[in-house]
């Protein structure tokens, strides 16, 4: 019964094909976010919702387009992918309360050929 | 601005030693603290939290870390380590709008 789960879980895949990860809690939670962790483990926000409404957008190429049908869905969608785009994608939930810790996802390893 | 720094890129532990993993954080008000473990290919998982009361908090698998508002500190210990706490660990502050911070992380390795 995973509380936060991503897929896929590996996605390979050559430069400059468009692609999307899918994100999902059943946690009831309001607030969803994306992490980027590179290979040196660095975890780098990208982008969160609440209730379906953009909150965090950072610095982030406009190739990277995330979507929110509603608040227990989020999905990230990347066109043009190039070689830096290679790296782990979290997805991630938590109520909208900062006093709360965030549920991970287990991430999708995204591979760029 | 908030930031959390994590001093310790790389530690190594014996196997039933004790363990000590540094954060310290800037943050202008109270603090709300977290300390999550990442195994290989998995996700990040909450070992505990700080918002308020006993500064010495105590979390899953045998983790407790102390609150040192004076140091700006939330450091990690445990008593004795297992091989199977070799893993990635952050420490993270909560922020208005709900923004969490981050620290680069500290990889932990354990031999017998």
């Amino acid at each position: 019964d995973t509380a936060v789960s991503q897929t896929p879980k590996y996605l390979v895949t050559q430069m400059g094909n468009d692609k999307s990860i899918k994100c999902e809690q059943n946690l009831g939670h309001d607030t969803m976010y994306w992490y980027k962790q590179d290979s040196k483990k660095f975890l780098k926000i990208m982008f969160s919702y609440n209730n379906k409404e953009l909150i965090i957008n950072e610095t982030v190429p406009n190739r990277f387009s995330p979507k929110s049908p509603d608040k227990a869905h989020l999905n990230l969608h990347i066109n043009s992918l190039e070689l830096g785009d290679s790296a782990v994608y979290f997805c991630a939930s938590s109520p909208w309360d900062n006093s709360q810790p965030q549920h991970f996802g287990d991430g999708t390893r995204l591979s760029i050929l | 601005a908030q930031s959390v720094t994590q001093p310790d890129i790389h530690i190594t532990v014996s196997e039933g030693a004790s363990l000590e993993l540094r954060c310290n954080y800037s943050y202008g008000a109270t603090p709300y603290l977290f300390w999550y473990v990442q195994s290989p290919g998995q996700g990040l998982q909450l070992l505990l939290k700080y918002f308020s009361g006993d500064t010495l908090v105590q979390g899953i698998k045998g983790f407790e870390a102390e609150f040192k508002r004076s140091q700006s500190s939330f450091n990690l210990r445990k008593p004795s380590v297992h091989w199977s706490d070799a893993a990635e660990y952050f420490c993270a502050v909560g922020s208005t709008g709900n923004q969490f911070y981050f620290g680069t992380g500290t990889s932990l390795t354990v031999i017998p």
